[in-house]
């Protein structure tokens, strides 16, 4: 058990829809990274927020947002959703601001887009 | 953009060969982290090697870091079936950038 806690671990949904990830960090751990793996594309990187603030954005598309709220823990806000959207989506959480220690993984969100 | 290659994309060996996953950065890296995914699993930490020709052990498990920091790779010997799973390189080139870029991975299968 990695302390990162992520929900809802499977989500269907249709397109259009829109969705919401949660994540919560390991105790103490003030950094939130989101992550898409999908089969062809691998780990990608999304976004990252650090105490409350975006951090760091990576290939994150404009109908994705994300925000981290005073208790630390993270929502991925996922609008319009497309077929090509199903992935497993990663949080994961670290002690620094970036990524130069160790990160924790939560145990993924498999979205379904249908 | 920063991108970071790793080969191969697939190996299998048979239990008790050796194995190694190659990863190289278009561009000079900070640190480089390695993940093991184990099927239907999370990525879980392995090590970060941060100086140049960095080499670290575990156990039977021996991560590189190149001169020039642009390469790296993880060397497994005498594998066993719990080294199953997916091996991510990931690298940052630190600074001002927080970006931590993996390679699409290399997916180790052994055959008892």
């Amino acid at each position: 058990d990695s302390g990162v806690t992520q929900t809802p671990k499977h989500l269907i949904t249709a397109t259009g829809q829109r969705v919401t990830l949660r994540c919560s960090p390991r105790s103490g751990d003030l950094s939130v990274y989101w992550y898409q793996q999908s089969l062809d594309q691998g780990l990608q990187f999304l976004i990252q927020y650090y105490n409350g603030e975006e951090r760091a954005k990576g290939n994150i598309l404009e109908r994705f947002s994300a925000q981290q709220f005073p208790d630390l823990h993270s929502e991925l806000n996922l609008s319009s959703l497309e077929l090509g959207d199903s992935a497993l989506y990663f949080c994961a959480s670290s002690v620094d601001r970036g990524p130069w220690t160790e990160a924790f993984f939560g145990q993924g969100t498999r979205l379904t887009v249908v | 953009g920063q991108q970071v290659m790793q080969i191969p994309q697939y190996q299998h060996v048979q239990e008790g060969e050796d194995f190694t996953t190659y990863c190289n950065s278009s561009t000079t890296l900070s640190n480089i982290q390695w993940y093991k995914q184990r099927p239907g699993g999370h990525p879980v930490f392995l090590i970060q090697l941060v100086k140049s020709g960095e080499v670290k052990k575990q156990k039977r498990l021996t991560f590189q870091f190149g001169e020039a920091k642009k390469n790296s790779s993880l060397h497994i010997t005498a594998t066993q079936t719990t080294d199953v799973g997916t091996y991510f390189c990931a690298g940052s080139r630190g600074g001002s950038n927080y970006k931590l870029t993996f390679g699409k991975g290399t997916l180790l299968t052994v055959n008892p």
